[in-house]
C-alpha cells in the first residue's frame, strides 16, 4: 500500500524567510509524485509531478525536488500569497491509477 | 472551459436525510474521481469512473454512499441516510488524457453538514 507522509503538519514563516516542506513516500515503484496547492475554501490545484530521483521543477519562488525516498518543496522569499496547504501525491506501480495523498502542510506566510 | 464545477457548494441537512451532491466534469476527461476531506483523515478517494464505468468504489465507506455517472458530463453522489459523521467536504475531479489519472483538476467541493 502506498504512503505519503508530510510534515511538518503547519509551517508559519515571515515574508522573505525562505524554507522547506518535506514528503516522505513509501510506494512499490514509484510511478509519480505529484504537488498540488489547494487555497481556503477551493479544491487542490496542481502544482508539479516529478517522476525519477534528481528531477527538479521550478515554478516561480516554488521548486520541488525528488529522492529515492523523500521530496521537497522549497520556498524561496515567500510572499504572503504562498499562503495556503500544500499536498503532495505518489502514484505506485501497484496497478492503480489513482494518486495516494498525504495530509498537507498548512502555510502561513506573514507580511 | 469553467473547470469542473460542483453543486451545492454548501449543504446543511438533518441526520436520516438524503443528500445528494453533483458534478459536472471538464469536456474531453474521461476520469471522474469523488474524494473527501477532513481534517482528521485528510484526502480520501471514495470512487472513480474512466469512461462513465465504475472502476474502483472500494473507498466508499458503506453503502448509505453510492455514485452514479449517467454520461461523460455528469455525475452524482448520494449518502441515504445521512449522518453526522458524513460531515466533510467533497470533491469531484477529472482527468485528462494522455496523462491518465495522473493530474486531477478539481472542483470547489461541496461542504456538507449534517446535523
Amino acid at each position: 500500500e502506498d504512503q505519503v507522509t508530510q510534515s511538518p503538519e503547519a509551517l508559519r514563516l515571515q515574508e522573505g524567510e525562505s524554507s522547506s516542506l518535506n514528503c516522505s513516500y513509501t510506494v512499490s515503484g514509484l510511478r509519480g509524485l505529484f504537488w498540488y496547492r489547494q487555497d481556503p475554501g477551493k479544491g487542490p490545484e496542481f502544482l508539479f509531478t516529478l517522476y525519477s530521483a534528481g528531477e527538479e521543477k521550478e515554478k516561480e519562488r516554488l521548486k520541488a525536488t525528488l529522492t529515492k525516498k523523500e521530496s521537497f518543496l522549497h520556498i524561496t522569499a515567500p510572499k504572503p500569497e504562498d499562503s495556503a496547504t500544500y499536498l503532495c501525491a505518489v502514484r505506485g506501480g501497484g496497478g492503480s491509477y489513482i494518486p495516494t495523498f498525504g495530509r498537507g502542510t498548512s502555510l502561513i506566510v506573514h507580511p | 472551459d469553467a473547470g469542473v464545477i460542483q453543486s451545492p457548494r454548501h449543504e446543511v441537512t438533518e441526520m436520516g436525510q438524503e443528500v445528494t451532491l453533483r458534478c459536472k466534469p471538464i469536456s474531453g476527461h474521461d476520469y471522474l474521481f469523488w474524494y473527501r476531506q477532513t481534517m482528521m483523515r485528510g484526502l480520501e478517494l471514495l470512487i472513480y469512473f474512466n469512461n462513465n464505468v465504475p472502476i474502483d468504489d472500494s473507498g466508499m465507506p458503506e453503502d448509505r454512499f453510492s455514485a452514479k455517472m449517467p454520461n461523460a458530463s455528469f455525475s452524482t453522489l448520494k449518502i441515504q441516510p445521512s449522518e453526522p459523521r458524513d460531515s466533510a467536504v467533497y470533491f469531484c475531479a477529472s482527468s485528462f488524457p494522455p496523462t491518465g489519472a495522473n493530474v486531477l483538476t478539481f472542483g470547489a467541493g461541496s461542504r456538507l453538514t449534517v446535523l
